[in-house]
């Protein structure tokens, strides 16, 4: 399984954009970069994924380096809500039938928005 | 979008009794369910997956007559903990994936205490 990469905290004021870097160097071709947040106590919540071209929601934006080997998470518009653990996830290949394979989660990145 | 809705929210119990946490998919069959555990400030550790109308696959380590997983139909999976013990005092997360939406989607988790 590809292993993700992420510093373990960061800091951003509100209102300003939140940049979250991700490395996935050992990543292969078939394997999409997920990223996920969690907010304490609660479940994670799902926020963007893409395979190889950049993606954009109403979340947020995913930048992939052309290599694959990292990832940008960026939050255009930070709020206190915000705050949260973010996990950058490499999708496993299933080797069954169906479509998804497991998700395994590294240590994520405390985001903290600040007034 | 795809809601999983997970019960109880928490739970607390005595030593050497069990206790069942189900994990419901409410707009959407689930093929496919994946169970975690997480330990304060700690990452997600990945438990079981289970397959609808099969047996549950484990993570290594995780011992599955202690940690009973069923998925008797698309829309739920239960996790049972028997004989509970302290340690088994732990935040319980499941997860479904669905061919139809974009990704994995969260249920709420279950705080479990055993006293």
């Amino acid at each position: 399984d590809a292993k993700t990469t992420q510093p373990p905290s960061m800091d951003c004021a509100e209102g300003r954009a939140a940049n979250l870097p991700c490395n996935h160097s050992t990543i292969s071709g078939n394997e999409y970069v997920y990223w996920y947040r969690q907010i304490h106590s609660q479940g994670p919540q799902y926020i963007i994924h893409g395979l190889k071209n950049n993606e954009t929601n109403e979340m947020a934006s995913l930048i992939i380096t052309e290599d694959r080997k990292s990832s940008t998470l960026i939050l255009p518009h930070a709020t206190l809500r915000d705050t949260a653990v973010y996990y950058c996830i490499v999708r496993v290949p299933n080797a069954g039938g169906t479509s998804y394979g497991k998700l395994t989660f590294g240590q994520g990145t405390i985001l903290t928005v600040h007034p | 979008g795809a809601v999983v809705s997970q019960h109880p929210s928490r739970v607390i119990c005595k030593s050497g009794t069990s206790v069942k946490i189900e994990c419901r998919s409410l707009d959407f069959q689930a093929t496919t369910m994946f169970w975690y555990r997480q330990f304060p400030k700690k990452s997600l550790m990945l438990m079981a997956t289970s397959n609808e109308g099969s047996k549950a696959t484990y993570e290594q380590g995780v011992e599955k007559d202690k940690f009973l997983i069923n998925h008797a139909s698309l829309t739920l999976s239960t996790l049972t903990v028997t004989s509970a013990h302290p340690e088994d005092s732990s935040f319980y997360i499941c997860s479904a994936s669905d061919r139809g939406t974009k990704g994995y989607t969260f249920g709420s988790g279950t705080r479990l205490t055993v006293v």
